[in-house]
């Protein structure tokens, strides 16, 4: 089965800096690859995917990239803000819908 | 606003009870799943539901038993729970096809006392 690696575990950033998290994934059928994101005490909800047609995806001030060859892909976050404290996990999905393996997340710490 | 509405939010159960959890959405979503999280964990995945029928089933005990009575409901029957039983159960929606996001619902705190 699929495989999915998250680093780091932690990160702590200074506010206005950016943020680097990537994840490895082993099986070469993932085509799909969203990232969720988890504040404490509520649900993961989608903040961006990217599917393996498409090398990078931007919304703001989240950036997705993938590189398929290495089997990699990793979430860039600029201009951090305190309110992008969370959890963060990646996730791949072998083009069915039904499985989805995450990764084992990163708390990113926003100090102000 | 969640979409996915679960409930309760909060269970507390000792090992002999019955209890069932619930969960609905009104996405026109085809499939639905169980998750359960542990602190500091990723989801883990239980059940998956398409279209109505069991899909995925990961090896749960039998002590959970799900039930999809329509496209709009899930339940989560709980029977003899051990005290490692204690999480967070996320349900979650999406389209059922591939490349689709899940929708999680907020959840149900479960603890088995």
């Amino acid at each position: 089965g699929e495989n999915v690696e998250q680093h780091p575990s932690t990160l702590s950033v200074q506010e206005g800096d950016s943020a680097v998290i990537k994840c490895t994934y082993s099986d070469s059928a993932s085509n799909y690859f969203p990232w969720y994101k988890q504040e404490l005490g509520k649900r993961p909800q989608l903040i961006i995917d990217i599917r393996s047609n498409v090398g990078e995806k931007k919304d703001q001030r989240i950036a997705v990239t993938l590189n398929k060859t290495a089997k990699h892909f990793s979430l860039h976050i600029t201009e951090t803000q305190p309110e992008d404290s969370a959890v963060y996990f990646c996730a791949a999905s072998p083009g069915g819908y039904q499985k989805v393996t995450f990764g084992t997340g990163t708390k990113l710490q926003v100090i102000p | 606003d969640t979409e996915v509405t679960q409930t309760p939010k909060h269970l507390v159960m000792g090992m002999t009870n019955k209890k069932s959890l619930k969960c609905e959405q009104h996405m026109g979503h085809r499939a639905m799943y169980w998750y359960k999280q542990k602190a500091k964990k990723p989801p883990e995945l239980m059940f998956v539901y398409s279209y109505e029928k069991l899909s995925i089933n990961e090896s749960v005990p039998s002590r959970f038993s799900p039930e999809c009575p329509n496209s709009s409901l899930l339940n989560l029957h709980l029977h003899a729970l051990q005290p490692e039983d204690s999480a967070l159960y996320l349900c979650a929606s999406s389209q059922a096809r591939g490349g689709s996001p899940l929708h999680f619902g907020n959840g149900t705190r479960l603890t088995v006392t």
